[in-house]
């Protein structure tokens, strides 16, 4: 079965500690995505990846970091730095970079702060 | 600038048609995303709108104008497992990156 998976579900993070939240696809897609969803707000762009080695910051990258070594993966690290990390993460991938390539989304992270 | 609006909230009837509109405006446009997310998951695809006019897809029909900024999601037949948030999303022109309006939270009651 092709898709885009996320874990883990529940993410619980202490004050001062980085964690990271993993993306994997394995629908052979290009580019890959992260947002944020906060209640009453839209999905907002942290970061995004066109290519393989390659990635930009999206409207909200401050206090997240990302990497994109391999195609299948696009692991993002919540640091220190992001005070509110408290939220519903969403990986996504399309085809292409494009943005009117359809964006597939993973079933996403839920980050609680202790 | 880009600016999405949609409504909060609309509730209606299992059985019943309903309209969830979606305004915007936005430096440059190419083309509009409909998506649907039930509580806690992830968002599934259900349309996207690039030139004027209705397109239907079963019990889903998307509507766009591009010259008045407007589009809209038809659900006809409502069903109990249509509740759910419906996300409008922009394609800007030149750029690279979707906009999301806040979605529509909606409730289908007997």
């Amino acid at each position: 079965d092709g898709g885009i998976t996320q874990s883990p579900k529940y993410l619980f993070r202490k004050e001062g500690q980085n964690v990271t939240l993993s993306c994997e696809q394995n629908l052979n897609h290009d580019a890959m995505y992260w947002y944020r969803q906060d209640p009453g707000q839209g999905l907002r762009l942290i970061y995004y990846s066109q290519i393989v080695n390659d990635f930009q910051k999206g409207d909200i990258a401050e206090g997240y970091s990302v990497s994109r070594e391999k195609k299948e993966s696009f692991p993002l690290t919540v640091t220190s730095a992001q005070k509110n990390p408290t939220a519903f993460y969403l990986c996504a991938s399309s085809i292409s970079p494009g943005t009117e390539e359809t964006q597939y989304f993973g079933p996403g992270t839920r980050l609680l702060v202790l | 600038g880009q600016n999405i609006d949609q409504p909060t909230e609309m509730t209606a009837t299992e059985g019943a048609i309903v309209q969830i509109n979606c305004t915007y405006q936005t430096s440059g446009f190419n083309g509009l995303f409909w998506y649907q997310q039930h509580a806690g998951e992830a968002p599934t695809f259900l349309s996207y709108n690039v030139l004027d006019g209705l397109e239907e897809k079963g019990r889903f029909s998307s509507f766009l104008s591009r010259s008045k900024g407007y589009s809209y999601l038809l659900l006809k037949e409502l069903q109990m497992k249509d509740s759910a948030s419906y996300l409008c999303a922009v394609v800007p022109g030149g750029g690279n990156k979707l906009t999301f309006g806040t979605g529509t939270q909606l409730k289908v009651e007997l």
